[in-house]
């Protein structure tokens, strides 16, 4: 079972470049996510979906959009790469709260640094 | 707003010492509230989970946590630390559904031989 599965794992991007966080899940989870993580800051949730075709914004989602169409695929595209997105990405995942667990899961983690 | 302070950014145990990481939670209604634990280059792996009843939780690898309405309070103990429990722990809250979170700052804990 591999669980949730984010590439690349690293990656250096220039200054106004743009890429594409990929992240897939095998458990047919309903709600996905996309966390940054800052040194001292703890995790900020960027964007998130409940189910495919439907996301919407968390804290900090300037600089980024998402898609989801389909229930496993959730990327993150950053369009114009700035050194403020310098950071460690997490993707996860969760059943509805209705399955009464709360829990997410969480991929492996992006380190990206904009040079 | 709903927060999540955890006011130690670091802490260093020995070995076979007892640990209480501190986590304040700021939150209107009755708080689901969570601890995961972030072992270096991983992601993070829940340890354990607080929505209603006992106060108490128990979670994974002998960690236990409490709530404590009056306080605001949900502080995870662990009776004596293994070398292997050195890691990044994270508080968090469960806000506006969906089950989104709301992560402390985290505190790293080393422990010594």
């Amino acid at each position: 079972n591999a669980g949730v599965t984010q590439t690349p794992k690293f990656r250096i991007l220039k200054i106004g470049q743009s890429m594409t966080l990929q992240c897939t899940q095998d458990m047919n989870h309903n709600y996905m996510y996309w966390y940054r993580q800052d040194p001292g800051m703890g995790l900020k949730l960027i964007y998130y979906s409940v189910g495919a075709g439907i996301t919407d914004k968390g804290e900090v989602p300037n600089g980024y959009n998402v898609s989801r169409s389909t229930t496993e695929d959730f990327p993150l595209r950053l369009e114009l790469a700035a050194p403020s997105q310098t950071s460690v990405y997490f993707c996860a995942s969760s059943y509805p709260r209705g399955a009464d667990t709360g829990e997410l899961f969480f991929g492996e983690g992006s380190r990206l640094t904009v040079l | 707003a709903q927060s999540v302070t955890q006011p130690d950014i670091h802490i260093t145990v020995s070995e076979g010492a007892s640990l209480e990481l501190r986590c304040n939670y700021s939150y209107g209604a009755t708080p689901y509230l969570f601890w995961y634990v972030q072992s270096p280059g991983q992601g993070l792996q829940l340890l354990l989970k607080y929505f209603s009843g006992d106060t108490l939780v128990q979670g994974i690898k002998g960690f236990e946590a409490e709530f404590k309405r009056s306080q605001s309070s949900f502080n995870l103990r662990k009776p004596s630390v293994h070398w292997s429990d050195a890691a990044e722990y994270f508080c968090a809250v469960s806000s506006g559904g969906y089950n989104k979170l709301i992560f402390g700052a985290g505190t790293r804990l080393a422990v010594h031989p």
